[in-house]
């Protein structure tokens, strides 16, 4: 099956720092990747789409210039938080939909655990 | 965003009891679904799909139900073990996008 992988698997930084999330398709090639998180006891969130090579596409209520997302390669997307506060202690989830299968299924990556001191 | 957050609703189950757990979807225009369990400090794992063209799937041990009259989807997990307690998801697409439910805590008694 297709393998999406994220890194790192957790991180803990001070706030007002920026930390950079890593998303990678191993097996399969990409066209879009979406970006979502998650707080405790709740559902995922959509932050934003993105397609290779275009500028991401953000959900009503999410900030572009906090959540900086780029997809350079049909394997690789980033999901850049800048100047992180507390309040952005969360799950990030990405997941991956391949171009050369059915189209259908999105593949999701094991999650990044962020914590804001 | 879309899918707002709520506390998660749970179900309790006694093992090798069915479960059967249900979601609500917000647009009639979706036209494809997938149920997602999801472990503690994991990401999703797709278990089952449904397109709109069909009103039940099967699976091993489990099965999908589609309602579209009333926008409602369901998962039944038959004969279910320790190994499925988690958390269950439903998601839908449309316009390009899955955006998921609110989610079902699944907890199997021993």
């Amino acid at each position: 099956g297709a393998v999406v992988s994220q890194h790192p698997s957790w991180v803990i930084c001070k706030s007002g720092t920026s930390v950079k999330i890593e998303c990678r398709s191993l097996d399969f090639q990409a066209t879009t990747m979406f970006w979502y998180r998650q707080f405790p006891k709740q559902s995922l969130m959509l932050m934003a789409t993105s397609n290779e090579g275009s500028k991401a596409t953000y959900e009503q209520g999410v900030e572009k210039d906090k959540f900086l997302i780029n997809h350079a390669s049909l394997t690789l997307s980033t999901l850049t938080v800048t100047s992180a506060h507390p309040e952005d202690s969360s799950f990030y989830i990405c997941s991956a939909r391949s171009s050369g299968r059915a189209g259908e299924t999105q593949y999701f990556g094991p999650g990044t655990r962020l914590l804001v001191l | 965003g879309e899918s707002v957050g709520l506390h998660l609703p749970t179900l309790s189950v006694q093992e090798g009891d069915n479960s059967i757990i249900n979601c609500a979807y917000s647009n009639s225009a979706s036209d494809y679904f997938i149920w997602y369990k999801q472990e503690s400090g994991k990401g999703p794992q797709f278990i089952i799909d449904i397109r709109s063209n069909m009103d039940k799937r099967q699976g091993q041990r489990v099965t999908v139900l589609l309602n579209k009259t009333v926008k409602h989807l369901s998962l039944q997990i038959a004969a279910t073990q320790p190994g499925d307690s988690a958390v269950y998801f439903c998601a839908e697409k449309g316009g390009g996008k899955l955006i998921f439910g609110q989610g079902t805590e699944l907890s199997v008694k021993p």
